[in-house]
């Protein structure tokens, strides 16, 4: 299946710093997606990135899709405590989606 | 209304038991998946069902199976269950193609 890693695994911020996640994939990618699951929950569709360079944004949130397509980000600006869990890059083989190793978010008050 | 709804939430089952998970999604999507939470959070996907067609992944031990009565239901089978079974299984569907998918909130196995 689709190998998608991602850095760092674990991020620890104050509240109010900026935070970002990185997806990186050997192999180029037709689209990436991102989802975020929050402590003892499910995962949650959030965007999906289709085209070289694409930058779209949601609120604090700005995902970006490499102009090579192997990689993308996730940047939170002014991180706030409800921004906790963790957030996972998803790439396409098939009709299936891999998922990425995930980062897992902590916010201190 | 829940859009995709995952029955036990909790399970605890002893070795060498077997055990149904049952999914059902309200959504009309063609597509339903399974999969599998370790305790580290990484996602693997298990299985993935349209009325087509039935991909599974390679790795996925053949104890387990999907059962899939109709267009809205995939349900997980497990035969035989194992420690390493433990894990939280994630039901998922989605209309196809590559749109994002919507998760069932989870069943968290535990095999004693």
């Amino acid at each position: 299946g689709q190998q998608v890693m991602q850095i760092p695994q674990y991020q620890h911020v104050q509240e109010g710093e900026d935070f970002t996640t990185y997806c990186n994939s050997s192999t180029t990618l037709s689209n990436i997606q991102w989802y975020k699951q929050r402590p003892g929950g499910h995962p949650v569709f959030l965007i999906q990135l289709v085209k070289s360079g694409e930058v779209k944004k949601q609120k604090r949130l700005t995902f970006q899709f490499g102009e090579a397509k192997k990689n993308s980000s996730l940047h939170i600006t002014a991180t706030q405590t409800t921004d906790v869990g963790t957030y996972f890059c998803a790439a396409p083989t098939g009709n299936q989606f891999y998922f990425g190793t995930g980062t897992s978010l902590t916010v201190i008050p | 209304d829940t859009a995709v709804s995952q029955t036990p939430k909790y399970l605890v089952t002893q070795m060498g038991n077997d055990k149904s998970i049952k999914c059902e999604q309200n959504l009309g999507h063609d597509t339903m998946y399974w999969y599998k939470q370790d305790s580290k959070k990484f996602l693997k996907i298990m299985f993935s069902y349209n009325n087509k067609e039935l991909i599974i992944n390679e790795t996925v031990p053949n104890r387990f199976s999907p059962k899939s009565p109709d267009k809205a239901h995939l349900n997980l089978h497990i035969n035989s269950l194992e420690l390493g079974d433990s894990a939280v299984y994630f039901c998922a569907s989605s209309p196809g193609g590559t749109y994002g998918y919507t998760f069932g909130s989870g069943t968290r196995l535990t095999v004693v």
